[in-house]
């Protein structure tokens, strides 16, 4: 049947300006996180990963920040640009799976 | 750039008909994985395999269901679509059996029952 849930949390920044998109788990057991982006009609395209036993990680323009006493995910985007603008989904894996988040709406305006 | 591939991308179709959609990955990969995802919400598994032979359901009930015989094919079968069954369906596919790793996702197939 149809389904009623809560539409995208979304954040809004200016061009130039860094985003901090985040994220709460609740399995303490898992060990693997993603962060994908996923544009309007489009599939979701990875961005970074971590395991566990890592706290931060950084590609190009990107960190992310894992806090496992907390059970916290951040993803940051430095300079964000307007390609930038989609949204973006965590995932963790739960035993063999990887289960997603909700996600996060990221506009970027001039 | 991912290989992994969706038909059809769109389909509209009536209520009672029978659909199967399609999905092929040239990357070798053992695990694949459907997905649903209504509009502006978040990814729900609905089947995954591990290999040829292994099908299994996911987190999310679904009246589809899949099959695996050959490693580059997992297509998604709908025997009666009703109006629920309206969304986007991703496809995906991950090197690592042991571990989850990175999924490639397709473009993903949008479906409508009317």
């Amino acid at each position: 049947g149809e389904s009623v849930g809560l539409h995208l949390p979304t954040l809004s920044v200016q061009e130039g300006d860094n985003s901090i998109i985040n994220c709460a788990y609740s399995n303490s057991a898992s060990d693997y996180f993603i962060w994908y982006k996923q544009e309007s009609g489009k599939g979701p395209q990875f961005i970074i990963d971590i395991r566990s036993n890592m706290d931060k990680r950084q590609g190009q323009r990107v960190t992310v920040l894992l806090n496992k006493t907390v059970k916290h995910l951040s993803l940051q985007i430095a300079a964000t640009q307007p390609g930038d603008s989609a949204v973006y989904f965590c995932a963790g894996t739960n035993t063999d799976k990887l289960i997603f988040g909700t996600g996060t709406r990221l506009q970027v305006f001039p | 750039e991912a290989d992994i591939y969706q038909t059809p991308r769109y389909l509209v179709i009536g209520t009672g008909k029978k659909i199967t959609l399609e999905c092929s990955q040239t990357m070798g990969h053992d695990k694949m994985y459907w997905y649903q995802q209504d509009p502006g919400m978040e990814l729900h598994l609905i089947h995954y395999s591990y290999g040829v032979n292994s099908t299994e359901k996911g987190d999310l009930s679904s009246e589809s269901t899949v099959s695996r015989i050959r490693t580059e094919h997992f297509p998604l079968t709908l025997e009666s679509a009703r109006p629920s069954h309206t969304s986007q369906y991703l496809c995906a596919s991950s090197e690592t059996t042991r571990d989850t790793g990175e999924l490639f996702f397709g473009e993903g197939s949008r479906l409508t029952v009317l």
